[in-house]
């Protein structure tokens, strides 16, 4: 059984904080690892998708690095706002067209004003 | 313009009676994606469809559930003699293409309460 491991399970931070978590994936016939942002009462909204060893991306103040060889991916959020609050969802895909996501349970984000 | 929409957005049923969840996709989004979030849990994958290949209906957990999809349109997941285990946040997701390129697009979700 596939599993994809996020950490912390929730965070608390003070507005201007930067703070990272971590979403751990097998790295065997892995394709891609997707991150989501899903804020109370929202739909799950998507961030990144990244699929190379070494890949970084970058929406504004969040940013995502990849490494596939050891099956990890950090997100970073950089002068958290109480807007980031959310939880942060990630998914791997194992079979490329032939294949789903599998999702983390979330890092929960909670930012103090 | 029109995201996912799912509906109804709320449902609350007896135990033993079928329930019918709908979906709209985003109009030329060939996959479309059934997912539910039990309480304290995960996203937990149900079934894919992409186009007119046969569905992967790899995560529907028994022979209860059951979903259609015509085309690329519209899609609908059968609940039939409900239990309380199926209690849940259904969502449905669509995409332009596969999930080892393409990233999802969820619509609102369906919360079912069975009791």
């Amino acid at each position: 059984i596939l599993n994809v491991e996020q950490s912390p399970q929730s965070l608390h931070v003070q507005e201007g904080d930067s703070t990272n978590f971590t979403c751990s994936f097998p790295s065997s016939n892995f394709y891609a690892l997707h991150w989501y942002r899903w804020e109370t009462a929202k739909s799950p909204e998507a961030l990144f998708v990244m699929t190379l060893n070494g890949d970084e991306k970058k929406k504004g103040r969040i940013s995502a690095t990849l490494n596939t060889k050891e099956g990890y991916s950090y997100l970073y959020i950089k002068g958290s706002q109480p807007e980031d609050s959310a939880t942060y969802l990630c998914a791997s895909n194992y079979g490329g067209s032939q294949g789903n996501l599998i999702f983390g349970k979330g890092t929960k984000l909670s930012v103090k004003p | 313009g029109a995201g996912v929409s799912q509906s109804p957005s709320n449902k609350v049923t007896e135990k033993g009676k079928d329930v019918e969840l709908r979906c709209d996709p985003i109009s030329g989004h060939t996959a479309l994606y059934w997912y539910r979030q039990r309480l304290g849990q995960g996203l937990e994958f149900l079934i894919y469809f992409q186009g007119n290949s046969a569905p992967d209906k790899s995560g529907l957990p028994s022979d209860r559930f059951s979903a259609e999809r015509t085309g690329e349109s519209v899609s609908t997941l059968t609940i039939q003699r409900t239990q309380q285990e199926d209690s849940a946040v259904y969502l449905c997701a669509s995409s332009e293409g596969d999930v080892s390129t393409y990233e999802q697009y969820f619509g609102p979700g369906t919360r079912l309460t069975v009791t």
